[in-house]
């Protein structure tokens, strides 16, 4: 049930970026989309609701596919604050109270 | 803006000993969560609450646990006999709606067993 992120890992030079997917084997209600900081809580990024939805505000955006399962955050000219570990949390048809979150990607950005 | 807060922030802690991990929800909010994560580790589920009752618990969330709403703000999460492997980050969320709808985390409470 645990969706899978991809890449593990990414490092980044301010200005370059980066795709964080996010797979699921189930069809899901909806993915949120998480940043964590080291020793501190989760901050929402945004949410995704309908297959094909893109969405997104600054140059943080997110898409949806259409069959509902996979998702993909993308960060465009990553700036030093972006650096963290990007999670998905997933609410899987057809038991949609709780998140499922993914493994993770830790992001580094550097100057 | 409103928040969902924890205390303590930091609790240590002897094997065997029972613990309560507090968390007051924002005031509209009617879903009650907790997650744990683990050191360098994900998220996980632990258990959600809506009208004074448990609506789904993971297989983490065995009899050693328990949640109750004791006064209309509080949301608690009690651990009766620690054990070693449950020292984790507790995160307390919240949300208005059940589904579809963003979770707001707490800064969460750091549980160290001994």
């Amino acid at each position: 049930q645990q969706p899978v992120q991809s890449p593990q890992a990414v490092i980044l030079r301010e200005g370059e970026d980066a795709v964080i997917n996010c797979s699921s084997s189930k069809a899901l209600y909806s993915v949120h989309w998480y940043r964590q900081k080291h020793g501190e809580a989760p901050v929402f990024l945004m949410i995704l609701l309908k297959g094909g939805e893109q969405k997104g505000h600054d140059k943080i955006s997110a898409s949806f596919n259409e069959k509902k399962q996979q998702s993909s955050l993308y960060l465009t000219a990553s700036q030093l604050s972006y650096s963290g570990t990007y999670f998905c949390g997933t609410e899987i048809i057809p038991n949609p109270d709780k998140l499922i979150f993914g493994t993770g990607t830790r992001l580094q950005v550097f100057p | 803006e409103p928040e969902v807060t924890q205390t303590p922030s930091h609790q240590v802690t002897q094997m065997g000993q029972e613990v309560i991990l507090r968390c007051v929800p924002i005031s509209n909010h009617l879903y009650f969560y907790w997650y744990r994560q683990i050191l360098g580790q994900k998220v996980e589920f632990l258990v959600s609450f809506y009208n004074n009752e448990i609506s789904e618990k993971s297989e983490i969330f065995d009899d050693q646990f328990s949640v109750e709403r004791p006064d209309g703000s509080n949301f608690t999460l009690k651990i009766r006999s620690t054990k070693l492997e449950d020292s984790a980050m507790y995160f307390c969320a919240s949300t208005y709606g059940n589904f579809n709808n963003e979770q707001f985390f707490g800064p969460g409470t750091r549980l160290t067993v001994l």
